[in-house]
């Protein structure tokens, strides 16, 4: 089945340790997110990738990057973690070039911060 | 700015129909969606509306009114699975999407 896949699922790091996050899909969307959701709010969209040009949201800080080697993966990276990071990262795919592109999520990696 | 209201948290009984409303002001309009969320887990698709009127998917139905920036997902004979956050987002001018924090639906047998 084609889908969208977070690893890892639980992420456990220490305050300041860096930490790398992953996503793949097999949907061959051209579009990939990231966003960040904490408990009972909506998600915040940190950045997103049309193809291979980088969108990063004004307010997203400079702690988050991202890297989308090929279609296929995209990865987050958090250089410095604090515990406000901690959260569910949510990746999301969408085929954008005309019509609906809706966006379909893989599972999502919960971060703990300690 | 932007914004997208929606209720916080409903209740309702298992078999029975509810209706959670969504109410939106953007920069523009190309489209709003429907998600469902479990706790823990990613949201998932259910519904999009860009015209007026309402769309039928079998338990689900999502309604649009463009004119008055609302729109309501109607869920019919409810099940103990239907448990979830129901998110709104909308489909901006500029192609963003705008993302409300979500309505918890709690169902009772």
């Amino acid at each position: 089945d084609a889908m969208v896949i977070q690893n890892p699922r639980y992420q456990v790091t220490q305050f300041g340790k860096p930490v790398t996050l992953s996503c793949s899909q097999t949907l061959n969307h051209n579009v990939m997110y990231w966003y960040q959701q904490k408990s009972s709010q909506a998600p915040k969209l940190l950045f997103h990738y049309y193809d291979k040009d980088f969108n990063n949201e004004a307010d997203t800080p400079d702690n988050f990057q991202s890297r989308r080697p090929n279609t296929s993966f995209c990865f987050l990276d958090i250089r410095s973690p604090g515990l406000g990071d901690a959260a569910m990262y949510l990746c999301a795919t969408s085929w954008q070039r005309g019509g609906v592109d809706t966006q379909y999520f893989g599972p999502g990696t919960r971060l703990t911060v300690l | 700015g932007q914004n997208i209201d929606q209720p916080t948290e409903m209740t309702a009984t298992e078999g029975a129909i509810v209706q959670i409303n969504c109410t939106y002001q953007t920069s523009g309009f190309n489209g709003l969606f429907w998600y469902q969320q479990h706790a823990g887990e990613a949201p998932t698709f259910l519904s999009y509306n860009v015209l007026d009127g309402l769309e039928e998917k079998g338990r689900f139905s999502s309604f649009l009114s463009r004119s008055k920036g609302y729109s309501y997902l109607l869920l019919k004979e409810l099940q103990m699975k239907d448990s979830a956050s129901y998110l709104c987002a909308v489909r901006d001018s500029n192609y963003q999407l705008i993302w409300g924090a979500g309505t918890k639906l709690i169902i009772k047998p």
